[in-house]
C-alpha cells in the first residue's frame, strides 16, 4: 500500500493568494484528517471525515479555510484568501476501526509557506 | 478544554542510558497513542494503549497507561542514536478526535 498520499509536498504563495491541498487516503480507510502543525501551536485538528461526511470541524480556524471529500478516495484542504500566519505543515491522515482498535496514518505533509 | 502535557518537552540523553518521558492529560479516557515524528517528516505510529494498566513494548521503547492517574509513560532503555527523534502522546477524547501532547525532543548524544 502507497499509504496517504498529499499534494503538493511544498507550496510557496503569497498573501491573498488560494492555497489547495490534496490527500488521498488510505484505500478502504473510512476516516480522513486534516491536521496543522507549526512549532508555537503543536499539532492541531483541523476537520475530519468519516464516510466522506464531515464530522468535527470546530478545529478549522475561520472561514477562510474550507474541506471537502467528495469521495472515498480524495480530499481537499482550501484556504483562499492565504494569509502569512497559515504558513505550517499540514498533514492529512486516514484510519480504519477493527475491533474497536484504530489508528491513524499519517501522510507526509504539505510544507506550505505564505509570503 | 482538554490538556495533554508532556514531560520534559527536550531531552538530551547518552547512548546506554535510560529515561522515560511523561504524559498527563486532564480529561478521562482510555485510549492513548504514542508517535514518533523524525526532523522534516511525518507521524509515525508506535504504540496504542487501550485500557487502564496497559503496557506495550516495541525494542528499546515500552509504553504504559494508567487511566486512574490520567498518565501515561514512554520508557526508553539503553537508548541508541537511531532512538533520536520527537516523541507525541496523543489522548482520544470523542470518537477518533485526538488532542496531541506538545511532543518531547530526544536527543541521544554518542
Amino acid at each position: 500500500d502507497a499509504g496517504v498520499i498529499q499534494s503538493p509536498r511544498h507550496e510557496v504563495t503569497e498573501m491573498g493568494q488560494e492555497v489547495t491541498l490534496r490527500c488521498k487516503p488510505i484505500s478502504g480507510h473510512d476516516y480522513l484528517f486534516w491536521y496543522r502543525q507549526t512549532m508555537m501551536r503543536g499539532l492541531e485538528l483541523l476537520i475530519y471525515f468519516n464516510n466522506n461526511v464531515p464530522i468535527d470541524d470546530s478545529g478549522m480556524p475561520e472561514d477562510r479555510f474550507s474541506a471537502k471529500m467528495p469521495n472515498a478516495s480524495f480530499s481537499t484542504l482550501k484556504i483562499q484568501p492565504s494569509e502569512p500566519r497559515d504558513s505550517a505543515v499540514y498533514f492529512c491522515a486516514s484510519s480504519l476501526i477493527v475491533a474497536g482498535v484504530e489508528t491513524q496514518y499519517f501522510g507526509p505533509g504539505t510544507r506550505l509557506l505564505v509570503l | 478544554e482538554l490538556k495533554v502535557e508532556q514531560n520534559p518537552l527536550f531531552l538530551s540523553m547518552q547512548e546506554g542510558k535510560n529515561y522515560t518521558i511523561y504524559c498527563n492529560y486532564s480529561t478521562t479516557s482510555d485510549r492513548l497513542y504514542w508517535y514518533r515524528q523524525d526532523p522534516g517528516k511525518s507521524l509515525e505510529s508506535l504504540f496504542v494503549l487501550l485500557s487502564n494498566g496497559a503496557v506495550k513494548q516495541e525494542g528499546r521503547l515500552m509504553a504504559s497507561l494508567d487511566t486512574k492517574a490520567r498518565l501515561s509513560t514512554l520508557h526508553i532503555t539503553a537508548a541508541v542514536h537511531d532512538l533520536s527523534a520527537t516523541y507525541f502522546c496523543a489522548v482520544d477524547t470523542s470518537g477518533s478526535r485526538l488532542t496531541f501532547g506538545e511532543g518531547t525532543q530526544l536527543t541521544v548524544n554518542p
